[in-house]
Formats: structure tokens, sequence, C-alpha cells
């Protein structure tokens, strides 16, 4: 079956513009996160969404930084008025029911430059 | 607050050495999960470990958690130029369903 998708794969901006993000999860994944990867950098965690419970916001680095899941499937990472530190890989990544012991599924990543 | 470290951060072997990556972290964690990602790539799963001292083998690759379940690592034996990649670790605090991944290893293998 179809993974996780993201979208668009690369995204080029100017300082101070706004830029969304797309992550399709794999269909049936209750669990959705967001992390972000610098360059030859680990993965850094940004947000996680279960269900329908309150998501756990507790790595967004910055009040710029925001995200959404519609229906318990699709989510969109907002970055709003960007800087040049927020280039990086974003990377999303689902599990069945973000249990403890559940295997993380990864998307491709958008790649996001700043200038 | 929660840290994961990973070393080395780069390895260069030559084939068919072996190459080893140690995940240490500042807590102690439920269960940690070992990913690979190849250059270009995105992260893909490779194994979790759940109980202390567990070991694991998939092929050339052993993986150990410690008995404190504080640290772990993976050793590759034999390498070939297919396990060039970077390994992360992931480690699950008891509280919390947030992973918190190391560092990373990036390893090149030098046919």
């Amino acid at each position: 079956g179809a993974g996780v998708s993201q979208s668009p794969s690369n995204k080029v901006t100017e300082k101070g513009k706004d830029v969304e993000l797309r992550c399709d999860p794999i269909s049936g994944h209750t669990a959705l996160y967001w992390y972000r990867q610098s360059l030859g950098q680990g993965l850094e965690f940004l947000i996680y969404f279960q269900g329908n419970s309150a998501p756990d916001k507790s790595g967004l680095p910055s009040d710029r930084f925001s995200a959404e899941r519609t229906g318990g499937s699709v989510s969109t990472l907002t970055i709003q008025r960007t800087q040049q530190e927020d280039s990086a890989v974003y990377l999303c990544a689902s599990s069945w029911a973000g249990g403890r012991t559940d295997t993380q599924y990864f998307g491709p990543g958008t790649r996001l430059t700043v200038l | 607050g929660q840290q994961v470290m990973q070393i080395p951060q780069y390895q260069h072997v030559q084939e068919g050495e072996d190459f080893t990556t140690y995940c240490n972290s500042s807590t102690t964690l439920s269960n940690i999960q070992w990913y690979k990602q190849r250059p270009g790539g995105h992260p893909v799963f490779l194994i979790q470990l759940v109980k202390s001292g567990e070991v694991k083998k998939q092929k050339r690759l052993t993986f150990q958690f410690g008995e404190a379940k504080k640290n772990s690592s993976l050793h590759i034996t034999a390498t070939q130029t297919t396990d060039v990649g970077t390994y992360f670790c992931a480690g699950l605090p008891n509280t919390g369903n947030q992973f918190y991944f190391g560092t990373g290893t990036s390893l090149t293998v030098i046919p």
C-alpha cells in the first residue's frame, strides 16, 4: 500500500514569507509526528498528534510554528515569517496507534530553503 | 532535559571491517528503536528493543539494550557497501510518547 507522502518535496522561499508543508499519513494510522532534520543533524521532534487527543506541541521551536491535523488524517505544518535558520528537511511520520512500541513510518520529507 | 547521545558521529571503514555505534541516554528508557537513513532518503525502522539486556540479531546486525536500559549499541559484522547510511537510535522515556532521536552515526564503507 501507499506509504507516507509529503508535499512539496522541495520548497524555496524568501525570508519573512509563510510556508505550508503537507503530510498524508498511511491510511488507518492514527498517530502522526513532525520532525525537523538540519544538515548533518539528528531528528528534532516538533509535534505529535494522536487520534482526537490534544496534540503534544512541546517540540515546536517558536510561536511561528503551528500544525493542524484535519479529520484525523492529513496534517499541515505552517511556518510563519520564515527565517534562514528554519532551513531544514521536515519529516513526517505516522504509526498505527502512537503506542509506546509502535514503529514510525517516515515520509520522504520536504526540503525547505529560506533565502 | 532528556538527551540521547550517539557516538561516533562519523565512521569510515574498509569493506569487510566491523562497525559499532553507541547510544546513551541521560535517563532510563522504556524501549529503544533503531533506524537507518540512506543518503538522500528518509529513516527506515530496523528494530526495537524493550527488555533489559536484550540482544537481537538481523543477519550481520546485532542490537543490544543495556542492563540499566540507558544505553544501546548496533554492531555490523563484515560491512558491505549496502550498509552505507546514517544510523539513528530513538529512545522512549518511561513516561510520555515522544521518542528522542540520537544525533546519528554516519557510516561510510570504502570498497
